[in-house]
């Protein structure tokens, strides 16, 4: 069954950077294309970030552009997002996503926090 | 970029009855739209994709109709387990893949 995996979350002050992961199974991984989403505790769903299966795309919320890097290695199976210059308003559960051409995001890992305090 | 408007915000249904809940895009997505239910401490799980597919497993007693800028996700008659948040997406103009705020069904 397919199952997506987030690590790496925790506490980082303010101007810090934090590395996500997404372990990916149970599909072949390098066919689709992924996504980071992000939520505020208590509020809505935010798209941050998007990676073509092959790599050669990304494209990035006008919020965190240039601050965060989304990328991946279909070898490992995994999916990484690199996040630089971090703010308060940063702070959510990130999740990543699979997305199906034409038919949405099917899969979603159980998230990972990021809170951004000092 | 491309914003989603969901109505209402909360919704207050009894189990056993139909709930409609209404998302509108800014403009024309024609049927690429999304569903998602979410649960408290759970990730997003996707109900409806296309506007009207349902995804796999999901029950029948869910259904989305729409096209264009207006979509319906209509629950047909609401079980202890559907009380949760319901998020449309559109998938047509991207970047940015946009969400709708939410709305929340809450038990009456």
């Amino acid at each position: 069954q397919v199952q997506l995996v987030e690590s790496g979350g925790g506490v980082v002050q303010p101007g810090g950077s934090l590395r996500l992961s997404c372990g990916a199974s149970g599909f072949t991984f390098s066919d689709y294309d992924m996504h980071w989403v992000r939520q505020d505790p208590g509020k809505g769903l935010e798209w941050v970030a998007f990676i073509r299966n092959d790599g050669r795309n990304e494209y990035y919320a006008d919020s965190v552009k240039g601050r965060f890097t989304v990328s991946r290695d279909n070898s490992r199976n995994a999916l990484y997002l690199q996040m630089n210059s971090l703010r308060a308003e940063d702070t959510a559960v990130y999740y990543c996503a699979k997305d199906v051409r034409l038919q949405g995001f099917d899969y979603w890992g159980q998230g990972t926090l990021v809170t951004v305090s000092s | 970029e491309i914003v989603m408007t969901q109505s209402p915000a909360t919704l207050s249904v009894s189990p056993g009855e139909r709930a409609t809940l209404s998302c509108r895009a800014s403009q024309s997505v024609r049927s690429n739209l999304a569903w998602y239910q979410q649960k408290p401490g759970q990730a997003p799980r996707l109900l409806i994709y296309g506007a009207s597919t349902r995804a796999t497993g999901i029950p029948a007693r869910f259904s989305g109709s729409g096209s264009g800028t207006e979509f319906t996700l209509t629950i047909s008659s609401l079980q202890s387990e559907d009380f949760a948040v319901y998020y449309c997406q559109q998938y047509n103009n991207w970047p940015p893949w946009t969400f709708g705020q939410g709305t929340k069904v809450e038990i009456k």
